[in-house]
């Protein structure tokens, strides 16, 4: 049940697009189209942002979107705003566990 | 309002036994799976534990597998973890998590601390 694997950081200027991917194998992301991505807020719970690679739950916008190539998904929110700022977390289904988590990456609005 | 909220956390003496409590309220419970997911202090999200909505597929991620048990009560509109066995490495936020596509609602969280 390895994580999957994000990067540790990203940062953004306000207005910019930035995206974080996720690697894991074909036992996870690449071999499924259940790839979910959630943010949190400090001292909050997490929230659902996207769900089956690259749908947004009703309330999300429409700056948030998801991909998959391969073994890699991708988050990408455009129109960078300072609330965006959080830590955002992958979820895939996989053949093992059944679910597991990336290790998170903190996105910071310069 | 949709809302799910979490209890039963405290502290605990290594080896001692806890039981989580999430209520769901705002939703027909009986429809949905539910997890337990768990977040150490300064860590990422761990996922713990799956429970279908008949109780009658159940996971466990290998690190408590054979320590947590997961339940739920539908006529309670209630989710449970029965924690034994239990570690310093558990000591972490644990929220219950509904599951449709993605885990899209999500309680406030209860603190599980596991110390002498």
């Amino acid at each position: 049940q390895s994580a999957l694997t994000q990067p540790a950081s990203v940062s953004g200027s306000p207005g910019q697009s930035i995206t974080i991917s996720c690697t894991g194998t074909s036992s996870d992301v690449g071999g499924y189209n259940y790839v979910s991505w959630y943010q949190q807020h400090p001292g909050k719970a997490p929230k659902l942002m996207i769900y089956d690679v690259s749908n947004r739950p009703s309330g999300v916008s429409n700056r948030f979107s998801g991909s998959k190539s391969g073994n890699t998904a991708s988050l990408t929110i455009s129109g960078l705003q300072a609330e965006d700022e959080a830590d955002y977390y992958c979820s895939s289904y996989t053949s093992s566990s059944p679910w597991v988590f990336g290790g998170g990456t903190k996105l910071t609005v310069l | 309002e949709v809302q799910l909220v979490e209890s039963g956390g405290g502290l605990v003496q290594p080896g001692g036994s806890l039981r989580l409590s999430c209520a769901a309220s705002g939703f027909t419970f009986s429809s949905y799976s539910m997890n337990w997911v768990r977040q150490a202090p300064g860590k990422g999200l761990e996922w713990v534990s799956y429970i279908s909505s008949s109780s009658s597929t159940i996971y466990y991620a290998d690190s408590v597998k054979g320590r947590f048990t997961i339940s739920r009560d539908n006529a309670k509109n209630s989710l449970y973890l029965q924690m034994n066995s239990l570690r310093d490495e558990d000591t972490a936020v644990y929220y219950c998590a509904r599951h449709l596509t993605g885990m899209d609602v999500w309680g406030q969280g209860t603190t599980v601390t596991v110390s002498s």
